[in-house]
């Protein structure tokens, strides 16, 4: 079974450009997860979606970040304009809405490098 | 927000050494889960628990849901070179299904 797919695995951009990541989660999973992990800290959520509709935004930027998960399957995380500050590993991860269970599976993460 | 204090920040050990490392926080969490992070790939999960006083293994890992819910504890037995990475506690609180990370602890393993 494919696990969380993303792309691209690294970006380098100037400040005040535009970015976009994109993220593929694991079949059949309805919860999608967009992470932000700064340098030795652990993941921090920025939103959560179930199937298409944003749950849980409240970490999210959004004078600066947006996002989107249209069908309910693939996402977005856009950012514009770019900051210095933004350079993180954003990390996608998925899950399966099903009783108590929360494990998320992760993908391999876009490192952003802003300069 | 929701804090995790995970500890000790990083480790140096000898193979073969056993490895402990813990979470605590000052809200009741639902769930814990355990994951390995290597360089540049994503977090691993390792192993999930969902009763207090829950004590789950995966081969050499074990993990403790504490009774209180507010802590969470992760031994490794035997260490070996590919031990080495970055473990991360991760709980949920009710209400909330997102999870919250600790800051991670870093394990170094020498042959």
């Amino acid at each position: 079974e494919a696990g969380v797919v993303q792309s691209p695995r690294y970006k380098i951009i100037e400040k005040k450009q535009p970015v976009a990541f994109w993220c593929n989660p694991i079949s059949g999973h309805n919860t999608l997860y967009w992470y932000r992990q700064n340098l030795g800290q652990g993941p921090e959520l920025l939103i959560r979606y179930e199937n298409e509709e944003a749950v849980d935004d409240s970490q999210l930027p959004k004078d600066r970040f947006s996002a989107e998960r249209l069908k309910g399957v693939d996402s977005t995380l856009k950012i514009q304009p770019a900051e210095l500050g933004d350079s993180a590993v954003y990390l996608c991860a998925s899950s399966l809405r099903q009783g108590l269970n929360t494990e998320a599976f992760f993908g391999q993460g876009t490192r952003l490098t802003v300069v | 927000g929701q804090q995790l204090n995970q500890s000790p920040q990083s480790m140096f050990i000898q193979e073969g050494e056993d490895v402990s490392m813990n979470c605590t926080s000052s809200s009741i969490f639902n769930t814990w889960l355990w994951y390995k992070q290597d360089p540049g790939e994503g977090p691993v999960l390792l192993i999930a628990l969902y009763k207090a006083g829950e004590l789950t293994s995966n081969g050499r890992l074990t993990a403790q849901f504490g009774i209180t819910r507010k802590d969470s504890f992760l031994n490794i037995s035997a260490s070996i070179p590919s031990d080495v990475g970055i473990y991360f506690c991760a709980g949920q609180v009710t209400g909330r299904r997102a999870l919250t990370f600790g800051s991670g602890t870093r394990l170094q393993v020498q042959p």
